[in-house]
């Protein structure tokens, strides 16, 4: 079975600071990976994927992030905060090849940007 | 914009009664999946369907019940809704028909028993 983890439900950082979001998985087989952000009272929207090929996946909006498979991580990260970064963010984890195509979600992290 | 519409966005009901929400998609996405939202949580699978009359259960399924009678529309039922199915209630959409899996999500709706 799969699983994720987000090290740190509420993360704070001032804008302008580096914006990074931890999320480590746990798959039998290399996972799809992603990262959903939700605005307050929205649903969820793609950030970016990792499918195949180059580890480092340039999402919207700045961010970025790194598979690396002997650490099981896909940490999101982004240079400098701005204040309409202010939302909820999620990792996500597939498996494929699983008919159903179902995504098992982390429990989210909370970002907060001081002024 | 994935075309996907939730309704109702907001109802409150009360212990025991049923209540079904339902998922609208305009590009005919063969899959489709009904989510909850809680605190501390994140985002949990309720249901999914692969095609019309195809479905299946996902992690938390107890409680709920799901149709597909059309490729635009899927249907989640609470039978006899409780204080415990208090929660946001997502749809989603898998584009494509294979991998990558990718899915988009609709607005949520919030629903509240009391």
């Amino acid at each position: 079975a799969q699983s994720v983890t987000q090290l740190g439900s509420h993360v704070s950082v001032s804008e302008g600071a580096l914006v990074l979001l931890r999320c480590n998985y746990s798959s039998s087989v290399p996972p799809y990976l992603f990262w959903y952000v939700q605005y307050p009272n929205q649903g969820l929207q793609l950030l970016l994927k990792y499918t195949t090929g180059a580890t480092l996946v340039k999402g919207i909006n700045g961010f970025e992030a790194e598979f690396k498979k002997s650490e099981t991580s896909f940490h999101l990260t982004k240079p400098s905060a701005h204040m309409s970064d202010a939302a909820e963010y999620f990792c996500a984890v597939s498996e494929p090849g699983a008919g159903s195509y179902q995504l098992t979600f982390g429990k989210g992290t909370k970002l907060s940007v001081i002024p | 914009d994935a075309g996907i519409t939730q309704s109702p966005r907001h109802k409150v009901t009360e212990t025991g009664t049923p209540v079904t929400l339902r998922c609208h998609q305009t590009e005919n996405h063969r899959y489709m999946y009904w989510y909850r939202q809680d605190p501390g949580h994140g985002l949990r699978l309720i249901h999914y369907s692969y095609g019309v009359k195809d479905t299946d259960k996902g992690e938390v399924s107890d409680g709920y019940s799901v149709s597909r009678s059309k490729t635009e529309d899927f249907l989640l039922t609470l039978e006899s809704a409780t204080s415990s199915q208090t929660s946001v209630y997502f749809c989603a959409i898998k584009e494509g028909s294979g991998d990558p899996d990718t899915q988009y999500f609709g607005p949520g709706t919030r629903l509240t028993v009391l």
